[in-house]
Order: C-alpha cells, then structure tokens, then sequence
C-alpha cells in the first residue's frame, strides 16, 4: 500500500538549534513528495515540494527538504530554528494515481 | 496563495442527526477536491476525491453511503454525515487542486465534528 512514515512524533528544541524530520515513502513508481506545517489554529501550507531536478529543495522560511531515491526518503531540514517554528509538520506522497498520502506528522515545540 | 475555506469550522450534533460541510474555493477553479479525516494524533486519511459533475470517488473502508459527497460547481463540494454517531466525531480537512495549476493542493481550515 502507499503509504508515508514519520518518525519521532514530539520533537522539542531550544531556538537556534538544528532541526531535522525524516520522512519515508512507500515504492510506488512515480512520486511527488510535498511537506506540509500547520502552525497552531492554521490552515495546511505548503513548505516545499519535489516534483523532479535537483534533489535538494528549498523551501519557505529557510527549510529545505532532500530527495534521496535510494534510501526513499525525503527528509525536512532546517540548520537553526525559531520560536515561531512550532508547528505540526507533515510530509506527503502523491502517487500516479493522484492519491495523496499523508505521514502522522511531526509535532515540533522550539523552546525560546 | 489560493485560499479554501470550509464551512463550520465547528459543529455539534445529536447523534442520529446529519450534518453538511461546505469546501470552497475562493479564488480558484478546482476539478477535484479532496476530503480528510484527521484522528487525534494521526495522520490525514484520505476519505474520497470529490469531482465536479461526477460521482466521488471513495478509499476503501469508507462508506459512501454515509459521507454523502457533493461537487456541484467548480468552487464547492459539500460532504454530508448523514445519521452520526459519536464516533464520527473527528476533524475534516478539505483539500483543492486548482484546475489550472502546478498540481499544489490548498487546504482548508478543517472542521470539528462532534457528535452527541
């Protein structure tokens, strides 16, 4: 099945800290990869995403995300964090069938 | 960005009644919409895709019977809960992809479904 795993559910860090999130897909043939945050009483935004090309993709508000086909993952970096970075994170697959599937996201708290 | 509301973003109800909520796109033409059920520390579940002019098309396990979906314009599809229970309380997110596009999808604010 297609499917997208996240690890470490709750992650707490102090401001300027490093944060990285991993993110796992299921094979599944051509895929789109997207993260996704949900800042606190927020809509879904869109971070970045990987459609094709360079592997490393920069994001908004200087996260960037690398695709690594090998290994399937695309995981979330960010080198130094900030208070306003708490949020729930999510990374997400899009398959050929245009399903997107979700992981069960990542609840960062950056302690000032 | 596009922006895509939803329409209550809370709701109570008896349990037996049935309960409407409205996704639309604001500023953008959307062919398929997409609606999620979020459980309390889980992840977004895709329920159905919602296509204009066309029947929805439902994930497995989910009875479409139940989330009655509606995507009557280019700008709005409606899902129903019709007869809820208590378990059907959760969190529904709506999601569309604007016709013209790269193939981003916008989200909404999601809606709180609690059933009495």
């Amino acid at each position: 099945a297609q499917s997208v795993s996240q690890h470490n559910h709750h992650v707490i860090l102090s401001e300027a800290a490093s944060l990285e999130l991993g993110c796992n897909y299921s094979y599944g043939g051509t895929v789109n990869l997207f993260w996704y945050v949900q800042y606190p009483g927020q809509h879904l935004q869109l971070l970045l995403k990987y459609f094709s090309g360079d592997p490393l993709v920069k994001g908004i508000k200087g996260f960037e995300a690398e695709f690594i086909k090998s290994k399937f993952s695309f995981n979330l970096r960010k080198p130094s964090v900030q208070w306003s970075d708490t949020a729930e994170y999510f990374c997400a697959a899009r398959y050929g069938n245009n399903r997107l599937a979700f992981g069960k996201g990542n609840q960062v708290v950056v302690i000032p | 960005g596009a922006v895509v509301s939803q329409h209550p973003s809370r709701v109570i109800c008896k349990s037996g009644t049935s309960v409407k909520i409205e996704c639309r796109s604001l500023d953008f033409q959307a062919t398929t919409m997409f609606w999620y059920r979020q459980f309390p520390k889980q992840s977004l579940m895709l329920m159905a895709t919602s296509n204009e002019g066309s029947k929805a098309t439902y994930e497995q396990g989910v009875e479409k019977d139940k989330f009655l979906i509606n995507h009557a314009s280019l700008t709005l599809s409606t899902l129903t809960v019709t007869s809820a229970h208590p378990e059907d309380s959760s969190f529904y997110i709506c999601s569309a992809r604007p016709s013209l596009g790269t193939g981003e999808l916008f989200f909404g604010e999601g809606s709180r479904l609690t059933v009495l």
